[in-house]
């Protein structure tokens, strides 16, 4: 693994199931974020954690949420899926937070029907 | 509350200069990132600036004016693969997070 990665690429999934969609990073990186992206609202952040073991609510935390259990993962679980959260999620990560640059996974694109 | 203003969309000529604004109004500053998005991929780091004035690399320059709320990218000698989306991003001081504007689309036309 280089970077940062994302599974999976893209799903379908009916309303009310759950989903994980999962981000991990070989970079050592102490500071992770997921966001959210749609169109004419931009990236906007969901959940964040500064180091394992520790994490944050974002802009957009409702309906989703994080665990950080090492440094590397940073799986984000929708517990009972619903349309609007139909977007494409981004993981990214920083060496330390802050005003250290973010860098961005492949990204998921989740359909919620 | 926070607010960080692009316009949506620019179109420019290949080898011309374009300049893409940011106005940003947040509760605090600690810096200012530039993102470039390709379609269907992830954003990349362009430029960081913390401090007025401008930040050259290459074809790519952005300038901060701290004292006005104000960024703008220099993108010169365009080229068809600057085509992609601008993302302008501010650190918000004492959190791990970037407040991102909702990005402008440039189109380079041949």
């Amino acid at each position: 693994i280089a970077g940062i990665t994302q599974a999976p690429t893209s799903q379908i999934l009916a309303a009310g199931r759950r989903m994980t969609l999962r981000c991990t990073q070989d970079m050592r990186h102490n500071a992770m974020y997921w966001y959210r992206q749609d169109l004419g609202l931009g990236l906007r952040l969901i959940h964040y954690s500064n180091t394992a073991g520790t994490t944050g609510k974002g802009e957009v935390p409702d309906g989703y949420s994080v665990s950080r259990a090492n440094t590397d993962d940073f799986p984000l679980t929708l517990a009972s899926a619903v349309p609007s959260q139909t977007s494409v999620y981004f993981c990214a990560s920083s060496t330390s937070g802050g005003v250290d640059t973010q860098y961005f996974g492949p990204g998921t694109r989740l359909t919620v029907l | 509350g926070q607010n960080i203003d692009q316009p949506t969309e620019m179109t420019a000529t290949e080898g011309a200069i374009v300049q893409i604004n940011c106005t940003y109004q947040t509760s605090g500053f600690n810096g200012l990132f530039w993102y470039q998005q390709h379609a269907g991929e992830a954003p990349t780091f362009l430029s960081y600036n913390v401090l007025d004035g401008l930040e050259e690399k290459g074809r790519f320059s952005s300038f901060l004016s701290r004292s006005k709320g104000y960024s703008y990218l220099l993108l010169k000698e365009l080229q068809m693969k600057d085509s992609a989306s601008y993302l302008c991003a501010v650190v918000i001081p004492g959190t791990y997070k970037y407040i991102f504007g909702t990005g402008t689309r440039l189109k380079v036309l041949a």
